[in-house]
């Protein structure tokens, strides 16, 4: 069965600097993946998706991850994040002929001023 | 602009009373969802509808029912609330295609549901 682990519970940066947040899968074949963004007291909104060729994703909000099969990683990062990125961030996997994704336990993102 | 919506942001109710969660998609998909979020266990899948009238259980399906008459209505009943069914529910869509690009989620707002 798929699984998939975010490491980091909270990550704490500042406004202006880079961001990176972990997501580590198992998965046998190539999986589709996905991240996916919560505002406080929002539902999940779509940052991007990887299904095949280009390795680098770009998504909405200045986002963008990376594909990275030998590390079984698809890592999401942000040059420069801004205070409105503070949210609770949720990596996601799919396997073909599913419907159902199999999540990560989040990554809460707090941006000090 | 595709949407989902949610009968209620926040809901507060009884311990034993029966509590309907309404979820409405206009976007036409096949399957739809209800998961449960917890702080620290992220999101846990309690059904999942493919189809009017079709539903599969989830993880988390003790103490949860739910009803699909209608294609963009999902419905999430707890037939005698529990005060440790007190959390945040999130209703979901997705097309049937399996596999494919259209796999992502469409999330609602979530509704808010205490039980005291």
């Amino acid at each position: 069965a798929q699984s998939v682990t975010q490491p980091d519970i909270h990550i704490t940066v500042s406004e202006g600097a880079s961001l990176e947040l972990r997501c580590n899968y198992s998965y046998g074949a190539t999986p589709y993946l996905f991240w996916y963004v919560q505002s406080p007291g929002q539902g999940l909104q779509l940052l991007l998706k990887y299904f095949s060729g280009d390795t680098l994703v770009q998504g909405i909000k200045g986002f963008e991850a990376e594909f990275k099969r030998s590390q079984s990683s698809f890592n999401l990062r942000k040059p420069s994040v801004h205070w409105s990125d503070a949210a609770e961030y949720f990596c996601a996997v799919g396997e073909g002929g599913s419907y159902i994704p199999t999540f990560g336990r989040g990554t809460s993102l707090i941006v000090h001023p | 602009d595709v949407k989902v919506t949610q009968s209620s942001r926040y809901l507060v109710k009884r311990t034993g009373e029966k509590v309907f969660l309404e979820c409405v998609q206009d976007m036409d998909h096949e399957n739809m969802f209800w998961y449960r979020q917890d702080p620290g266990l992220g999101l846990r899948l309690i059904y999942f509808s493919y189809d009017v009238k079709m539903k599969e259980k989830g993880d988390i399906p003790e103490g949860y029912s739910v009803s699909r008459e209608k294609k963009e209505r999902f419905s999430l009943i707890l037939e005698s609330a529990s005060t440790n069914q007190t959390s945040m529910y999130l209703c979901a869509s997705s097309l049937m295609l399996a596999g494919g690009p259209y796999n992502e989620q469409f999330f609602g707002p979530g509704t808010r549901l205490t039980v005291l």
